[in-house]
């Protein structure tokens, strides 16, 4: 069974950084075809993609934030953090992480095939 | 990069309609598309994958539907845990990009 976790502060101020953490199990960051991807969602609108890693260290940013978003692995410890620098009102949102898992082992998968529950963040003063 | 848009944003329907909901992409992915059904309060779950492609234990009444850069999410007979909201995306190239969404509501 996979299962992935968010956790991280409910609660930023501007321009602080967000540090998310992404815990998993049932997969691992070191076997070929697996990645784990970061997506927001605000309140009552639509996902937006914003990062992704694979196995091999390859990463992909949304470019509307790519200035502002790094993405790393630990694989000894079966998680993922996501940065989000000079955080924002705007950047109020549910932040989920999510696993793709290609059962080749050869591709770069790009669909989200398992989701973690998500964790709400607030932008505020 | 490639905007999705769905169509209708919302839609009101009884136990047993047949629903559709339509992704158009802006520019060719292929089958490289991706439905999501997402409840309240919870994460998005993988409902169908390259286009027509059941993910394991979605019902047959859901099917997908490819037509060049369109592409339909058909409900054949909507069951009271079907309504939720439905999401595309597509998965054919960086970046990833998801359609507004589509609520499905009971009439």
């Amino acid at each position: 069974q996979i299962t992935l976790k968010e956790s991280g502060p409910t609660l930023v101020k501007p321009t602080q950084t967000l540090t998310l953490t992404c815990i998993f199990s049932g997969i691992s960051l070191s076997t070929s075809g697996v990645g784990v991807g970061w997506i927001r969602q605000p309140p009552g609108k639509a996902l937006e993609w914003l990062a992704l890693i694979y196995w091999n260290d390859v990463k992909d940013y949304s470019p509307s934030l790519n200035s502002r978003l790094t993405i790393t692995k630990d694989t000894s410890k079966d998680q993922v953090v996501l940065t989000l620098t000079n955080m924002a009102p705007v950047d109020t949102a549910t932040y989920y992480c999510a696993a793709l898992v290609d059962p080749s082992g050869n591709h770069y998968r790009k669909t989200f095939d398992h989701w973690g529950q998500g964790t709400l963040v607030t932008v505020s003063s | 990069d490639i905007q999705m848009t769905q169509s209708p944003s919302s839609v009101s329907a009884s136990v047993g309609d047949r629903v559709t909901i339509t992704c158009r992409a802006s520019q060719g992915i292929r089958n490289w598309l991706v439905w999501y059904q997402q409840k309240p309060g919870k994460a998005p779950n993988l409902l169908i994958d390259a286009a027509s492609i059941l993910a394991s234990g979605v019902p047959s009444r859901f099917s997908g539907s490819p037509s060049g850069t369109d592409f339909t999410l058909t409900i054949s007979s909507l069951q009271p845990e079907d309504f939720a909201t439905y999401y595309c995306q597509q998965s054919n190239s960086f970046p990833l990009t998801f359609g507004g969404g589509t609520k499905v509501e009971i009439k």
